[in-house]
């Protein structure tokens, strides 16, 4: 599987843009990138995949490397109920989650 | 409501005991995967079943075992539980085209 890397933490202020990074450059040509994040207690929720072209929904944007060896998830103003872990995971057919990214937003 | 189901949602259990844990994937998802996270080892991809079929085995004990039947739903069952078995179980599925769908979750506790 594929590993990835990510920031243990980062901090953001309320209203403003967040980019979380993750490298993968060992990922396969045909796996797609997922990002989902997750809440104390609560399951992991999808917030966007991706495989080579950058993707746009109502809740981020994701922005893929040419190369496809890093991305970044992309909150475009963080509120405070965006602070949670984020995770960055290449889909081998099941999401093998690392440490993710803790996002703190400051009010 | 993310679609998927999961039940039930505490369970408090004594040591050397077994456990069944269900979940109902999201309408029209053949693929259902547990997952086990607890405070110290983050999210652990145990087992995933497709229609039916196991497909992919992680980091599943030998006391635990799954099936997914015909209607698609899921259980995941916990034998001879040790007191490092307490955790949250999370059931996702997925379908074609779409993201990984994940449950609340079962907090188990085992005392």
């Amino acid at each position: 599987d594929a590993k990835t890397t990510q920031p243990n933490s980062m901090e953001s202020n309320e209203e403003e843009p967040v980019h979380l990074p993750c490298n993968h450059s060992t990922i396969s040509g045909t796996d797609y990138i997922h990002w989902y994040r997750q809440l104390p207690s609560q399951g992991p929720e999808y917030v966007i995949h991706g495989l080579t072209s950058n993707v746009n929904n109502r809740m981020a944007s994701l922005a893929i490397a040419e190369d496809r060896k890093s991305s970044t998830l992309i909150l475009h103003r963080a509120t405070l109920r965006d602070a949670a872990v984020y995770y960055c995971i290449s889909d081998t057919g099941k999401l093998i989650f690392g440490q993710g990214t803790t996002l703190q937003v400051k009010p | 409501d993310s679609g998927v189901t999961q039940t039930p949602k505490h369970l408090i259990t004594a040591t050397g005991q077994r456990v069944t844990l269900r979940c109902s994937p999201r309408s029209g998802d053949l693929s259902v995967y547990w997952y086990q996270q607890s405070l110290d080892q983050g999210l652990q991809f145990l087992i995933q079943y497709y229609n039916g079929e196991e497909r992919a085995k992680g980091n599943i004990l030998e006391r635990f075992s799954a099936q997914q039947f015909p209607d698609l739903h899921s259980e995941l069952n916990l034998s001879s539980l040790e007191l490092g078995d307490s955790a949250l179980y999370f059931c996702a599925s997925k379908g074609s085209g779409y993201g990984y769908t994940f449950g609340s979750g079962t907090r188990l506790t085992v005392v």
